[in-house]
């Protein structure tokens, strides 16, 4: 199966600063990586996929790049809605595979 | 709109097996196909199956060949999940989340609510 490492586990920030999330994949998965954030007891929710695309209806502070095993999401100007915790998702092999999460936190 | 609306908490003893049920409405239900994931608790998400609507293939993580079996009624729009000999470690909540791809699975644009099920003696 294809790995994926997150760094950071967890981040610190402030409402407004900007923030990145990595994500490497154990070997290339092109560009067919989804992001999703999950708020604690709900369902996960898709912000991104493949690697760039905006998902209808997600804020466009949200955005993804990478391709092949290095992939970044990044929040611009961080709201009090986006604390929460953010998993990318490889879809390249028959065998999904989930990042372990990275949370974000009020610093 | 889209909704997937999963059926209720479980408690099962370990070695039960466990159904849960994933109703679609708001689209066409043949037109996608579905993802299992499941949680534990406070771990992260774990990718278990897929099947396609189009023509019932099946994808499974290797932990769980075996082990599950996954099913869908077009009649009622309602996507299953089977789950036999339950221990300890499947103690999580279960998704069923709507799948984008076509050949294989992908990446999952819907999600339910989630299940529950807990095992425990």
């Amino acid at each position: 199966d294809i790995q994926l490492t997150q760094s950071p586990s967890t981040l610190s920030a402030s409402v407004g600063d900007t923030v990145t999330i990595t994500c490497r994949a154990s070997q290339s998965v092109s560009t067919w990586l989804a992001w999703y954030q999950q708020k604690l007891g709900k369902a996960p929710r898709l912000l991104i996929y493949k690697a760039s695309n905006l998902q209808t209806g997600v804020p466009s502070r949200f955005s993804g790049s990478g391709s092949g095993t290095e992939f970044t999401l990044t929040i611009g100007s961080l709201q009090p809605d986006d604390f929460a915790t953010y998993y990318c998702q490889q879809y390249n092999s028959y065998s999904l595979t989930f990042g372990q999460g990275t949370k974000v936190e009020i610093k | 709109q889209v909704q997937l609306v999963q059926s209720e908490t479980e408690v099962k003893k370990p070695g039960a097996s466990v159904k849960i049920s994933c109703r679609a409405s708001g689209y066409a239900f043949s037109t996608f196909g579905f993802n299992w994931v499941r949680q534990a608790p406070g771990q992260g998400l774990e990718w278990m199956a897929w099947i396609s609507l189009y023509n019932g293939n099946t994808n499974y993580a290797q932990k769980f060949q075996g082990r599950i079996t996954l099913s869908t009624d077009t009649s009622t729009a309602t996507a299953y999940m089977e789950m036999t000999r339950l221990n300890s470690d499947d103690t999580a909540v279960y998704y069923c989340a709507r799948d984008q791809g076509g050949a294989f699975g992908e990446f999952s644009d819907h999600w339910g609510q989630g299940t529950l099920v807990t095992v425990s003696s």
